[in-house]
């Protein structure tokens, strides 16, 4: 076990809907990542946050958007959503912003159907 | 950019087999490696990481040392078992600070 937890695990839903998906970190983690996995593209960075403040962003597209709250959770919200978005979501965490293991949670598996 | 270059999979094995699965890597300045494996339907867990040139990292028996002069990193472990399949990945973490991965490589063990 990690320490990272995301919620839900399995989500299916329709085309053009929006789904939101939530992340706990490592309790004192500061940081927080999100990453797609899927069989074409593999593993992709989506964005990054810090203590509550977007760090970096990676391959995230328009529709997709994230937040890092007070209490450090986090979520990441996909709208609009399309076939290709079916993925596996991981969060991941780490204690500072640079110089720390990255901890992955177990993902939440996105169909859209 | 940074660049991962795995292996291509998947790799078939029979147990106590030798392994080695190779990573090389395009990065500007100093990045960290690290490996991480994937078991069937569940996330990733860090298996090992080196952080500067010549380091060993290692775990469950698994090795790596990152090799600045030929940029690799490749996963070797002596004796494979069937517990050992999954997913493996090989990832830096650059001055971006956050992981760059490349395709993972599917392992078989065979009893």
């Amino acid at each position: 076990d990690s320490g990272v937890t995301q919620t839900p695990k399995h989500l299916i839903t329709a085309t053009g809907q929006r789904v939101t998906l939530r992340c706990s970190p490592r309790s004192g983690d500061l940081s927080v990542y999100w990453y797609q996995q899927s069989l074409d593209q593999g593993l992709q960075f989506l964005i990054q946050y810090y203590n509550g403040e977007e760090r970096a962003k990676g391959n995230i597209l328009e529709r997709f958007s994230a937040q890092q709250f007070p209490d450090l959770h986090s979520e990441l919200n996909l709208s609009s959503l399309e076939l290709g978005d079916s993925a596996l979501y991981f969060c991941a965490s780490s204690e500072g912003h640079g110089g720390n293991t990255i901890y992955f949670g177990e993902g939440s598996w996105l169909t859209v159907v | 950019g940074n660049s991962v270059t795995q292996m291509e999979g998947p790799v078939t094995l029979s147990e106590e087999a030798f392994l080695t699965i190779n990573c090389t890597y395009t990065a500007t300045g100093y990045p960290s490696l690290f490996w991480y494996v994937q078991y069937p339907g569940e996330g990733l867990q860090l298996l090992l990481k080196a952080t500067k040139a010549d380091d060993k990292g290692s775990n469950k028996g698994f090795e790596a040392t990152y090799r600045k002069e030929t940029t690799s990193f490749h996963l070797e472990k002596g004796s494979v078992q069937v517990s050992d399949s999954a997913v493996y990945f090989c990832a830096l973490r650059g001055s971006a600070r956050q992981l760059t991965f490349g395709s993972g490589t599917q392992l078989t063990v065979l009893p």
